[in-house]
Protein backbone atom coordinates (compact mmCIF):
# COMPACT_ATOMS: atom_id res chain seq x y z
CA UNK A 1 0.00 0.00 0.00
CA UNK A 2 1.71 3.35 -1.09
CA UNK A 3 -0.75 5.89 -0.11
CA UNK A 4 -1.18 6.92 -3.75
CA UNK A 5 -4.62 6.57 -5.33
CA UNK A 6 -5.73 6.94 -9.16
CA UNK A 7 -9.53 7.31 -10.25
CA UNK A 8 -10.96 5.64 -12.06
CA UNK A 9 -9.59 2.46 -12.23
CA UNK A 10 -10.71 1.35 -15.45
CA UNK A 11 -12.23 3.86 -18.45
CA UNK A 12 -13.49 3.01 -21.39
CA UNK A 13 -13.58 6.27 -24.28
CA UNK A 14 -14.65 6.70 -28.22
CA UNK A 15 -11.83 7.81 -30.66
CA UNK A 16 -11.73 11.73 -30.38
CA UNK A 17 -13.10 11.96 -27.30
CA UNK A 18 -11.58 13.40 -24.19
CA UNK A 19 -10.42 12.46 -21.02
CA UNK A 20 -9.20 13.16 -16.78
CA UNK A 21 -8.10 10.92 -14.78
CA UNK A 22 -7.14 11.88 -11.36
CA UNK A 23 -4.18 11.15 -8.38
CA UNK A 24 -3.90 11.81 -4.89
CA UNK A 25 -0.28 11.34 -3.81
CA UNK A 26 1.26 9.89 -0.71
CA UNK A 27 0.76 12.31 2.35
CA UNK A 28 3.70 14.85 2.35
CA UNK A 29 4.62 14.44 -1.15
CA UNK A 30 4.75 17.60 -3.29
CA UNK A 31 5.86 15.86 -6.41
CA UNK A 32 3.55 13.75 -8.79
CA UNK A 33 4.79 12.08 -11.84
CA UNK A 34 2.85 10.63 -14.83
CA UNK A 35 3.66 7.94 -17.05
CA UNK A 36 2.11 5.67 -19.69
CA UNK A 37 2.43 1.92 -19.66
CA UNK A 38 1.31 -0.18 -22.70
CA UNK A 39 0.69 -3.56 -22.93
CA UNK A 40 4.03 -5.71 -22.47
CA UNK A 41 6.26 -2.93 -22.43
CA UNK A 42 7.98 -0.59 -19.02
CA UNK A 43 6.19 2.56 -18.29
CA UNK A 44 7.23 6.03 -20.14
CA UNK A 45 7.36 9.18 -18.40
CA UNK A 46 4.37 11.94 -19.40
CA UNK A 47 5.15 14.71 -17.51
CA UNK A 48 5.84 16.01 -13.52
CA UNK A 49 4.40 18.26 -10.92
CA UNK A 50 6.46 19.73 -8.20
CA UNK A 51 5.04 22.11 -6.21
CA UNK A 52 1.99 23.15 -8.57
CA UNK A 53 4.25 23.79 -11.33
CA UNK A 54 5.29 21.66 -14.66
CA UNK A 55 9.06 20.02 -14.03
CA UNK A 56 9.66 17.87 -16.97
CA UNK A 57 7.93 16.52 -19.55
CA UNK A 58 8.38 13.27 -21.77
CA UNK A 59 8.15 13.03 -25.50
CA UNK A 60 4.14 13.74 -25.42
CA UNK A 61 2.40 15.67 -27.49
CA UNK A 62 0.16 19.03 -25.92
CA UNK A 63 -2.73 16.71 -26.01
CA UNK A 64 -1.43 15.23 -23.30
CA UNK A 65 -2.20 18.05 -20.36
CA UNK A 66 -1.73 18.44 -16.83
CA UNK A 67 -2.45 19.94 -13.96
CA UNK A 68 -1.43 20.03 -9.89
CA UNK A 69 -3.70 21.06 -6.78
CA UNK A 70 -2.27 22.89 -3.43
CA UNK A 71 -3.09 19.80 -1.73
CA UNK A 72 -0.60 17.65 -4.67
CA UNK A 73 -3.14 16.06 -5.61
CA UNK A 74 -3.06 15.83 -9.51
CA UNK A 75 -5.05 15.80 -13.02
CA UNK A 76 -3.93 13.86 -16.31
CA UNK A 77 -6.41 15.50 -19.00
CA UNK A 78 -5.86 13.49 -23.09
CA UNK A 79 -7.79 15.78 -25.48
CA UNK A 80 -9.00 14.31 -28.87
CA UNK A 81 -7.88 10.37 -28.03
CA UNK A 82 -6.60 8.27 -30.59
CA UNK A 83 -6.30 4.55 -30.35
CA UNK A 84 -3.19 4.49 -29.23
CA UNK A 85 -3.82 6.06 -26.37
CA UNK A 86 -5.23 2.95 -24.57
CA UNK A 87 -3.06 2.23 -22.12
CA UNK A 88 -2.08 1.86 -18.24
CA UNK A 89 -1.60 5.84 -16.99
CA UNK A 90 0.33 5.46 -13.90
CA UNK A 91 0.53 8.10 -11.70
CA UNK A 92 3.69 8.20 -8.94
CA UNK A 93 4.44 10.20 -5.97
CA UNK A 94 8.00 11.55 -4.29
CA UNK A 95 9.40 13.55 -1.19
CA UNK A 96 10.07 16.28 -3.78
CA UNK A 97 12.93 17.14 -1.33
CA UNK A 98 16.97 17.60 -1.62
CA UNK A 99 17.58 13.99 0.02
CA UNK A 100 18.59 10.91 -2.38
CA UNK A 101 15.70 9.17 -0.90
CA UNK A 102 13.00 12.49 -1.68
CA UNK A 103 13.35 11.08 -5.56
CA UNK A 104 12.02 7.70 -4.73
CA UNK A 105 8.44 7.18 -6.79
CA UNK A 106 6.16 5.47 -5.08
CA UNK A 107 3.08 4.58 -7.77
CA UNK A 108 -0.26 4.14 -7.44
CA UNK A 109 -2.74 0.95 -9.14
CA UNK A 110 -2.89 2.90 -12.25
CA UNK A 111 -5.89 3.85 -14.74
CA UNK A 112 -6.89 1.12 -18.00
CA UNK A 113 -8.28 3.36 -20.34
CA UNK A 114 -9.35 1.63 -23.16
CA UNK A 115 -10.32 3.71 -26.61
CA UNK A 116 -12.05 2.15 -28.96
CA UNK B 1 10.19 6.46 -26.24
CA UNK B 2 13.60 5.79 -24.04
CA UNK B 3 13.63 2.40 -22.31
CA UNK B 4 16.47 0.78 -20.61
CA UNK B 5 17.82 -3.05 -21.75
CA UNK B 6 17.05 -5.69 -19.23
CA UNK B 7 18.12 -9.22 -19.87
CA UNK B 8 16.75 -12.24 -19.89
CA UNK B 9 13.06 -10.65 -20.84
CA UNK B 10 11.43 -13.11 -19.30
CA UNK B 11 12.49 -16.80 -17.21
CA UNK B 12 10.80 -19.98 -15.75
CA UNK B 13 12.95 -21.20 -12.40
CA UNK B 14 11.60 -24.44 -9.98
CA UNK B 15 10.64 -23.06 -6.42
CA UNK B 16 13.79 -22.53 -4.29
CA UNK B 17 15.96 -21.42 -7.23
CA UNK B 18 18.46 -18.14 -7.42
CA UNK B 19 17.33 -15.61 -9.80
CA UNK B 20 20.00 -12.82 -11.62
CA UNK B 21 18.66 -9.92 -13.79
CA UNK B 22 20.21 -7.17 -15.34
CA UNK B 23 19.56 -3.53 -16.36
CA UNK B 24 22.16 -1.50 -19.02
CA UNK B 25 21.84 1.73 -20.28
CA UNK B 26 24.05 3.92 -22.85
CA UNK B 27 23.51 6.41 -20.19
CA UNK B 28 24.94 7.13 -16.66
CA UNK B 29 22.49 7.71 -14.19
CA UNK B 30 22.57 8.50 -10.07
CA UNK B 31 19.80 6.33 -8.94
CA UNK B 32 18.96 2.79 -9.89
CA UNK B 33 15.12 1.62 -8.65
CA UNK B 34 14.33 -2.06 -8.52
CA UNK B 35 10.69 -2.52 -8.81
CA UNK B 36 7.93 -5.34 -9.17
CA UNK B 37 4.59 -5.16 -11.27
CA UNK B 38 1.87 -7.69 -10.85
CA UNK B 39 -0.45 -7.91 -13.46
CA UNK B 40 -3.15 -4.92 -13.25
CA UNK B 41 -1.45 -3.47 -10.68
CA UNK B 42 1.10 -0.46 -10.46
CA UNK B 43 4.62 -1.03 -9.86
CA UNK B 44 5.80 -1.37 -6.48
CA UNK B 45 9.23 -0.29 -5.09
CA UNK B 46 11.72 -3.17 -3.88
CA UNK B 47 15.16 -1.65 -3.60
CA UNK B 48 16.55 1.71 -3.91
CA UNK B 49 20.24 2.62 -4.69
CA UNK B 50 21.93 5.94 -4.91
CA UNK B 51 25.87 5.24 -5.14
CA UNK B 52 27.91 3.13 -7.56
CA UNK B 53 28.84 -0.09 -6.57
CA UNK B 54 26.47 -0.18 -3.81
CA UNK B 55 24.95 -3.73 -2.75
CA UNK B 56 21.73 -3.46 -1.08
CA UNK B 57 19.40 -6.12 0.56
CA UNK B 58 15.37 -6.52 0.78
CA UNK B 59 15.00 -9.41 2.57
CA UNK B 60 15.32 -12.37 0.24
CA UNK B 61 16.42 -9.97 -2.73
CA UNK B 62 19.94 -8.01 -3.72
CA UNK B 63 20.32 -5.28 -5.69
CA UNK B 64 23.85 -3.54 -6.88
CA UNK B 65 24.46 -0.34 -8.35
CA UNK B 66 27.29 -0.76 -11.19
CA UNK B 67 30.37 0.81 -11.36
CA UNK B 68 30.44 2.07 -14.56
CA UNK B 69 26.43 3.36 -13.61
CA UNK B 70 25.12 2.62 -16.83
CA UNK B 71 24.19 -1.09 -15.18
CA UNK B 72 22.14 -2.34 -12.05
CA UNK B 73 21.92 -6.25 -11.00
CA UNK B 74 18.45 -8.08 -8.86
CA UNK B 75 19.49 -11.01 -7.40
CA UNK B 76 16.31 -13.37 -6.31
CA UNK B 77 17.13 -16.11 -3.45
CA UNK B 78 15.49 -19.36 -2.81
CA UNK B 79 12.62 -18.39 -5.16
CA UNK B 80 9.05 -18.86 -4.03
CA UNK B 81 5.64 -18.98 -6.00
CA UNK B 82 4.79 -15.55 -5.03
CA UNK B 83 7.56 -14.22 -6.65
CA UNK B 84 6.23 -14.12 -10.33
CA UNK B 85 5.90 -11.10 -11.70
CA UNK B 86 7.77 -8.51 -13.64
CA UNK B 87 10.24 -6.70 -12.51
CA UNK B 88 11.30 -3.29 -13.87
CA UNK B 89 14.50 -1.18 -13.42
CA UNK B 90 14.34 2.23 -13.18
CA UNK B 91 17.01 4.65 -14.03
CA UNK B 92 17.21 8.30 -12.66
CA UNK B 93 18.17 11.09 -15.08
CA UNK B 94 20.38 13.44 -13.45
CA UNK B 95 19.24 16.39 -16.24
CA UNK B 96 15.40 16.18 -16.28
CA UNK B 97 14.80 14.05 -12.65
CA UNK B 98 12.78 11.84 -15.18
CA UNK B 99 12.72 7.91 -14.45
CA UNK B 100 13.84 5.68 -17.21
CA UNK B 101 11.89 2.46 -17.31
CA UNK B 102 13.80 -0.81 -18.55
CA UNK B 103 11.76 -3.64 -20.76
CA UNK B 104 10.67 -5.82 -18.34
CA UNK B 105 11.62 -9.57 -17.08
CA UNK B 106 8.69 -11.64 -16.64
CA UNK B 107 9.56 -14.37 -13.79
CA UNK B 108 7.65 -17.47 -13.78
CA UNK B 109 8.26 -19.63 -10.78
CA UNK B 110 7.29 -23.84 -11.30
CA UNK B 111 6.25 -25.17 -8.17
Amino acid sequence: ETGVTQSPTHLIKTRGQQVTLRCSSQSGHNTVSWYQQALGQGPQFIFQYYREEENGRGNFPPRFSGLQFPNYSSELNVNALELDDSALYLCASSPGGRGQRDTEAFFGQGTRLTVV
Amino acid sequence: GQQLNQSPQSMFIQEGEDVSMNCTSSSIFNTWLWYKQDPGEGPVLLIALYKAGELTSNGRLTAQFGITRKDSFLNISASIPSDVGIYFCAGLDPGTYKYIFGTGTRLKVLA
